[in-house]
């Protein structure tokens, strides 16, 4: 079945580093991928996606491209702020119809004044 | 506009009682999502709902567990005889329609099993 595996945290970081989180995915066919951001004390929200190989999705100064030949969405930031602070998960969504999302189990990012 | 709400926040039950989880989506969205959240996990899927109808539950763990939509909108997630290992943040997603690929998460219901 599908599954996503994303790096362990914490991610601590000082603020203006550069951040990289990795995600992998196993899925057949051509899933969609996405970022979504838990910001302390809020629930779920998306941050970035992508629904075909070699797409970028970017937002809020991050971005990620879906990598067919990796299968892999690695989450980047060029300078991250303490605003940044939250948990990142990792998820994908099948082709086949199929409406679930997978998620990855998350990784805590902590930046640093 | 007033996003996914869910109710209770909180939930303390003892071992073998009956739970209700309620689900309000945002208005229109006409699919609906259940997923549940243990302590350092991610979400899993355990139910999705497009309009009343419940197309695909293939995630629900076992029988004491079932959602209903009535009217295509709230939506309520039972749990029968709880057992300890359903402690777990229960959360609920909505999209304006099936093929949407953004799901709109509420802030989840912390369920705990004493």
């Amino acid at each position: 079945g599908d599954s996503v595996t994303q790096m362990e945290g914490p991610v601590t970081l000082s603020e203006e580093a550069f951040l990289t989180i990795n995600c992998t995915y196993t899925a057949t066919g051509y899933p969609s991928l996405f970022w979504y951001v838990q910001y302390p004390g809020e629930g779920l929200q998306l941050l970035l996606k992508a629904t075909k190989a070699d797409d970028k999705g970017s937002n809020k100064g991050f971005e990620a491209t879906y990598r067919k030949e990796t299968t892999s969405f690695h989450l980047e930031k060029g300078s991250v702020q303490v605003s940044d602070s939250a948990v990142y998960f990792c998820a994908l969504m099948g082709d086949t119809g199929r409406r679930a999302l997978t998620f990855g189990s998350g990784t805590r990012l902590q930046v640093q004044p | 506009g007033a996003g996914v709400s869910q109710t209770p926040s909180n939930k303390v039950t003892e071992k073998g009682k009956y739970v209700e989880l309620r689900c309000d989506p945002i208005s229109g969205h006409t699919a609906l999502y259940w997923y549940r959240q243990s302590l350092g996990q991610g979400p899993e899927f355990l139910i999705y709902f497009q309009g009343t109808g419940a197309a695909d539950d293939s995630g629900l763990p076992n029988d004491r567990f079932f959602a209903v939509r009535p009217e295509g909108s709230v939506s309520t997630l039972k749990i029968q005889r709880t057992e300890r290992g359903d402690s777990a943040v229960y959360l609920c997603a909505s999209s304006p329609w099936t093929g949407a690929d953004e799901q709109f998460f509420g802030p989840g219901t912390r369920l705990t099993v004493l």
